[in-house]
C-alpha cells in the first residue's frame, strides 16, 4: 500500500495565499481521484475539493486543486485567506483494491 | 437535506464489542455508498470501511479482521461492529455518504458529501 504526506503545519497571513501539498509515497497521484477535507475544532469534516480539482457547491473559489506527476504530489491552495480558513485539512485517496488512504492532516493558522 | 446521525454506547470495555449505527434521514439508503471513518483523540482521520446499500463491503486492511459493516434498507441505517476493543480503538466515530465516482462494485474515487457529527467512545473498563 501506500502513504499520504502531508506537512504537519502551515501558517500564513489573512489576504495571502498558501498552499498544502500531499504526496503519494509509491504509485502514480494520478492514478486514482484526490480529495480534501476541511475540519474545523471539534467539527466534522467537510469536502473542498472532490476529484483532484472540482469544488463542491458552496466552497469558494479561494480554494483550489491540482496534482503535478512530476513530483506525485497533489496540492491545495486557498488564495485570500481568512481566519475561519483556521483548520485541519486532510487529503485523501484510494488504493488498487478501492480502499480509502487518509494523509496526516495539516494543520492551517491564519495569523 | 440528508443528514446523518451515530448513535451507539459512549464507552465500551476492553475486548468487547464496539457497535454504533448509523440513520439516514432526509434521503434514501438507496443507490449510495456509506463509510465509517474514525478519528482517535488529537490524531488524523482513518478510514475504517464502507458499505454499499445491497450490502457489499470493503474494509480497511488494518481492521479487517475486527470489523463488520451492515446495511438495514428497511430502517434506512447502517451499522459498525469493531469486536475484541482496546484502549487504541477510543476515537471518535463518524459515518459519511460517499458519492461520486463509484460504480455497483466498488468505490473508485468517490468523496465523502455528507458527514454525521460524530459520537465519542472510549474503551475503558
Amino acid at each position: 500500500n501506500f502513504m499520504l504526506t502531508q506537512p504537519h503545519s502551515v501558517s500564513e497571513s489573512p489576504g495571502k495565499t498558501v498552499t498544502i501539498s500531499c504526496t503519494r509515497s509509491s504509485g502514480s497521484i494520478a492514478s486514482n481521484y484526490v480529495q480534501w477535507y476541511q475540519q474545523r475544532p471539534g467539527s466534522a469534516p467537510t469536502t473542498v475539493i472532490y476529484e483532484d480539482n472540482q469544488r463542491p457547491s458552496g466552497v469558494p473559489d479561494r480554494f483550489s486543486g491540482s496534482i503535478d506527476s512530476s513530483s506525485n504530489s497533489a496540492s491545495l491552495t486557498i488564495s485570500g485567506l481568512k481566519t475561519e480558513d483556521e483548520a485541519d485539512y486532510y487529503c485523501q485517496s484510494y488504493d488498487s483494491s478501492n480502499q480509502m488512504v487518509f494523509g496526516g492532516g495539516t494543520k492551517l493558522t491564519v495569523l | 437535506q440528508v443528514q446523518l446521525q451515530e448513535s451507539g454506547p459512549g464507552l465500551v470495555k476492553p475486548s468487547e464489542t464496539l457497535s454504533l449505527t448509523c440513520t439516514v434521514s432526509g434521503g434514501s439508503i438507496s443507490s449510495y455508498y456509506w463509510s465509517w471513518i474514525r478519528q482517535p483523540p488529537g490524531k488524523g482521520l482513518e478510514w475504517i470501511g464502507y458499505i454499499y446499500y445491497s450490502g457489499s463491503t470493503n474494509y480497511n486492511p488494518s481492521l479487517k479482521s475486527r470489523v463488520t459493516i451492515s446495511v438495514d434498507t428497511s430502517k434506512n441505517q447502517f451499522s459498525l461492529k469493531l469486536s475484541s476493543v482496546t484502549a487504541a480503538d477510543t476515537a471518535v466515530y463518524y459515518c459519511a455518504r460517499v458519492t461520486g465516482y463509484c460504480s455497483s462494485t466498488s468505490c473508485l474515487g468517490g468523496y465523502m458529501d455528507v458527514w454525521g457529527k460524530g459520537t465519542t467512545v472510549t474503551v475503558s473498563s
